[in-house]
């Protein structure tokens, strides 16, 4: 059971906004920044959201990120068809000394 | 662009030590501006940081996994490398290197991945 919990699924229809969740602690997500990754099934993660809100270079300004107190959320305006993946949050937890993941949303694009 | 590449055996027996090697290119492996990391992931399932190793050769490893993980890195080769000892078909995953940037201390800022290598214990 991750530390950090998220929607096992999500899904919305092309152009349509949609949100997902990421709950956590005050050992985690409250203190620490967090990290959003984007999974296309057979391929390694990728960076899309750092330091709660920001983007790296290349990535669309359809992802954005927020965080309040001990949850975070990934926003995908627009959505397209190639935004279906899995989404996973990340955060540094002071308690456990380590780095935790959520469980990760499949985005489903209808 | 930096470009990580896992290389390692794909089977491993059970009891025995998983090792696989991060080759990383294209970029620096020194300077003290990165992490060089570790995570895996079960098959179907999410993702498990398993630990970092500085370019000094400290190491910061996941609690759960600290008594069974060593980690190192070969400045000289650009390449860091994970030993996990004891393996059981739990350690059964797709073993992740990545690059984590240092300005944002332990966060989980890992910008730049390896492909991914399937690791198989059997009995």
């Amino acid at each position: 059971q991750s530390v950090l919990t998220q929607a096992p699924s999500a899904s919305g229809t092309p152009g349509q906004r949609v949100t997902i969740s990421c709950s956590g602690s005050r050992s985690n997500v409250g203190p620490n920044i967090v990290s959003w990754y984007q999974q296309v099934p057979g391929m390694a993660p990728k960076l899309l959201i750092y330091s709660n809100d920001q983007r790296p270079s290349g990535v669309p300004d359809r992802f954005s990120g927020s965080k309040s107190g001990t949850s975070a959320s990934l926003a995908i305006s627009g959505l397209q068809s190639e935004d279906e993946a899995d989404y996973f949050c990340a955060a540094w937890d002071d308690s456990l000394h380590g780095v935790i993941f959520g469980g990760g949303t499949k985005l489903t694009v209808l | 662009q930096v470009q990580l590449q896992e290389s390692g055996p794909g089977l491993v027996k059970s009891s025995e030590t998983l090792s696989l090697t991060c080759t990383v290119s294209g970029g620096s492996i020194a300077g003290g501006n990165y992490h060089w990391t570790w995570i895996r992931q079960h098959p179907g399932k999410g993702l498990e940081w398993i630990g970092y190793v500085y370019d000094s050769g400290s190491t910061h490893s996941n609690p759960s996994l600290k008594s069974r993980v060593a980690m190192s890195v070969d400045m000289a080769k650009k390449q860091f490398s994970l030993h996990l000892s004891s393996v059981t078909a739990a350690d059964t995953a797709m073993y992740y290197c990545a690059r984590a940037q240092t300005i944002f201390a332990a966060a989980p800022v890992f910008d730049s991945w390896g492909q991914g290598t399937l690791v198989t214990v059997s009995s």
